[in-house]
């Protein structure tokens, strides 16, 4: 079983503040993708990271895949209220995709 | 561009009903994936399709369930007969082909009393 371990599970942080939510496994995955999902949507995926080291940028979010593809973070600089939500990473196996349980993440102002 | 479509949005039965959920995905899409998210388990893959035809449904919790895919732009998930431990959030999710990027449905809240 391909398990993806998130941390930390609850993160109630200030409006400005910086975050870093973490996503790790023992296995390999082919590629990772990290999703945010709000109350009674579906997840939105926001990026998928394929090369060992990589990191990419979308505004104030910073993602990076471990150099063994076995682990990822998402940093927030500057978190704002519409980036509460409920932080999904999903791990490539075969054709197959593996989330973990999640960060929920609530920006007070 | 539409999205994932998914419907009902929410449905409650009683146990022992059946259920019926329907899910339309993305034009083009090739492959379409069935969800369940709850508080307990978080986001199960149930079963995924690609071309219409069934890859993997080894996600499906018992023979209760049920998933078809008669054609391109239309996939049903059955559930007979409904239990109280059905009760969960099931989405639909479509990519261009397996592996790829997948795009979710809002989701459909099924609870069973």
């Amino acid at each position: 079983t391909q398990l993806l371990e998130q941390s930390p599970q609850f993160l109630s942080i200030q409006e400005g503040e910086n975050l870093t939510v973490y996503c790790n496994s023992s296995s390999v995955f082919s590629s990772l993708q990290w999703y945010r999902q709000e109350p009674g949507e579906g997840p939105v995926l926001l990026v998928t990271v394929v090369t060992g080291g990589e990191v990419k940028k979308l505004k104030r979010l910073t993602f990076q895949f471990g150099d063994a593809r076995k682990d990822s973070s998402l940093h927030i600089t500057a978190a704002q209220p519409g980036d509460t939500g409920l932080y999904l990473c999903a791990g490539g196996y075969g054709n197959k995709l593996v989330f973990g349980a999640g960060t929920i993440l609530r920006v007070k102002s | 561009d539409a999205g994932v479509i998914q419907s009902p949005r929410h449905e409650v039965t009683e146990m022992g009903q059946e259920v019926t959920l329907r899910c339309k995905p993305i034009s083009g899409h090739n492959s379409l994936f069935w969800y369940r998210q709850t508080m307990m388990r978080g986001l199960e893959l149930l079963i995924y399709f690609n071309n219409n035809v069934p890859i993997d449904d080894s996600g499906m919790p018992e023979d209760r369930f049920s998933a078809k895919m008669p054609n391109a732009s239309f996939s049903t998930l059955k559930i007979q007969p409904s239990e109280p431990r059905d009760s969960a959030v099931y989405f639909c999710a479509s990519s261009l082909e397996v592996g790829y990027e997948q795009y979710f449905g809002p989701g459909t809240r099924l609870t069973v009393t």
